[in-house]
């Protein structure tokens, strides 16, 4: 079954360090998504991205945070100068509508 | 504000004990109310969408419901296998395919 890989599986950064998060969404999918969810708390959407743009955003993501879809098969998630609030897991999705599939994460440790 | 509040938080069961978890919602023109499933350090994994009140959908030992202000997820002869974080979700006509999600039931099926 396909699926969506997210790498790494864990990063540890230091305060104010830029963070590349990677993902590889399935391949005919057409929409692809970021998700955060601090632990202990539920899951929260960043961003929606579609036909190599932006389709929607949270209020979380902020001028901070960047996407990028940088060839035909990667979708990445850039946090310029992270904060310790930005600790959390991180998840991609993809999907050709609703019903999209999770990858199973980034853990992201901001120390 | 569209808001998702799903009880109870957390759910004993022994294995075969049938239960209801609930996921009551307030949403400005509901597109859709979704059910992911949630393994321990793992993505959400798609379960159900439902799109009007009346609607149901089955896949093993799980139904969805949806009313206008909630939505159930029965249980039906529950197996250890079936122990999980169940989350609920909603979109509104304004949001796209972004997902809101509840913080979720933790049910845990003993033998």
């Amino acid at each position: 079954e396909p699926e969506v890989t997210q790498t790494p599986s864990h990063q540890v950064t230091q305060m104010g360090q830029e963070v590349i998060l990677r993902c590889v969404p399935i391949s005919n999918h057409l929409y692809f998504y970021w998700y955060r969810q601090i632990l202990g708390q539920k899951v929260e959407f960043l961003v929606s991205f579609y036909n190599n743009e932006i389709s929607e955003k949270s209020e979380i993501f902020d001028d901070q945070f960047s996407v990028e879809r940088p060839d035909g098969s990667n979708f990445t998630l850039k946090i310029r100068s992270t904060k310790l609030e930005d600790s959390a897991m991180y998840f991609c999705a993809s999907g050709l509508h609703y019903g999209y599939t999770f990858g199973s994460g980034t853990r992201l440790t901001v120390v | 504000e569209d808001q998702v509040t799903q009880s109870p938080e957390a759910l004993r069961l022994q294995e075969g004990e049938s239960s209801s978890l609930n996921c009551s919602y307030t949403v400005s023109g509901l597109r859709g109310l979704f059910w992911y499933r949630q393994d321990p350090g793992k993505g959400p994994e798609f379960l159900f969408t439902l799109y009007s009140a009346g609607e149901e959908k089955e896949k093993e030992r799980l139904k969805a419901t949806l009313t206008k202000k909630e939505s159930f997820l029965h249980i039906t002869a529950p197996k250890p296998e079936d122990s999980a974080t169940y989350l609920c979700a909603v979109s509104n006509s304004n949001s796209g395919y972004a997902l809101n999600f509840g913080k979720g039931t933790s049910l845990l099926v003993t033998p």
